[in-house]
């Protein structure tokens, strides 16, 4: 079935730090592909999306680029600061009767000063 | 808009005893559903319903029920609790079939003891 692996957590990196969290999916069709970001206490927000291959989704300083070749939509930011401290989650859509939604397990992310 | 509210933000239950997750939208959406969030994992969805009046279930709905009699509300109704239902519950809500964001809220803890 359709699912979403992500890179295993914590991860704890320094301020200006270079971050990548992996995603890799399986699905059968065409998904339109997620980051959520979910901040200490509080909901899931989108934090950028892809709907098609060789898209590029970028929000905040964090890009994505959905690689059909590569079944992979992995998050990237350049300079990552204290205030990215949270749990991203890679997700996957697949258009059916209620646009069933696939999350990754989440991966925490922790910048120190 | 306030987006999405849930109440209560926590909850206790002991073994056996029932109670409502009260869910709202401002929003107009159709979509709306409801996850619950384990520890190191993804959300697991419980149920949902394309509109008022059309619940159906998700991945784990054993233990809940719904109820959609308006636009605005999707309560999750727990009847006999146990401590496996000890989670992180979150609605979410969409405006429609052609839209891919869900909008969540910031969650209901809920401890059975």
């Amino acid at each position: 079935g359709d699912s979403v692996t992500q890179m295993e957590g914590p991860v704890t990196l320094s301020e200006e730090a270079f971050l990548t969290i992996n995603c890799t999916y399986t699905a059968t069709g065409y998904p339109s592909l997620f980051w959520y970001v979910q901040y200490p206490g509080e909901g899931l927000q989108l934090l950028l999306k892809a709907t098609k291959a060789d898209d590029k989704g970028s929000n905040k300083g964090f890009e994505a680029t959905y690689r059909k070749e590569t079944t992979s939509f992995h998050l990237e930011k350049g300079s990552v600061q204290v205030s990215d401290s949270a749990v991203y989650f890679c997700a996957l859509t697949m258009k059916t009767s209620y646009d069933k939604v696939i999350f990754g397990p989440g991966t925490s992310l922790s910048v120190i000063p | 808009n306030a987006g999405v509210t849930q109440t209560p933000k926590f909850r206790i239950l002991k073994i056996g005893q029932s109670m409502t997750l009260q869910c709202t939208q401002d929003m107009n959406h159709n979509y709306m559903y409801w996850y619950r969030q384990d520890p190191g994992m993804g959300l697991k969805l419980i149920y949902y319903s394309v509109g008022a009046g059309i619940t159906d279930k998700g991945e784990v709905p054993n233990g809940y029920n719904v109820s959609r009699s308006t636009t605005e509300d999707f309560p999750l109704r727990l009847e006999l609790a146990a401590p496996s239902q000890t989670s992180v519950y979150f609605c979410a809500s969409k405006a429609g079939l052609d839209a891919d964001t869900q909008y969540f809220g910031p969650g209901t803890r809920l401890t059975v003891l």
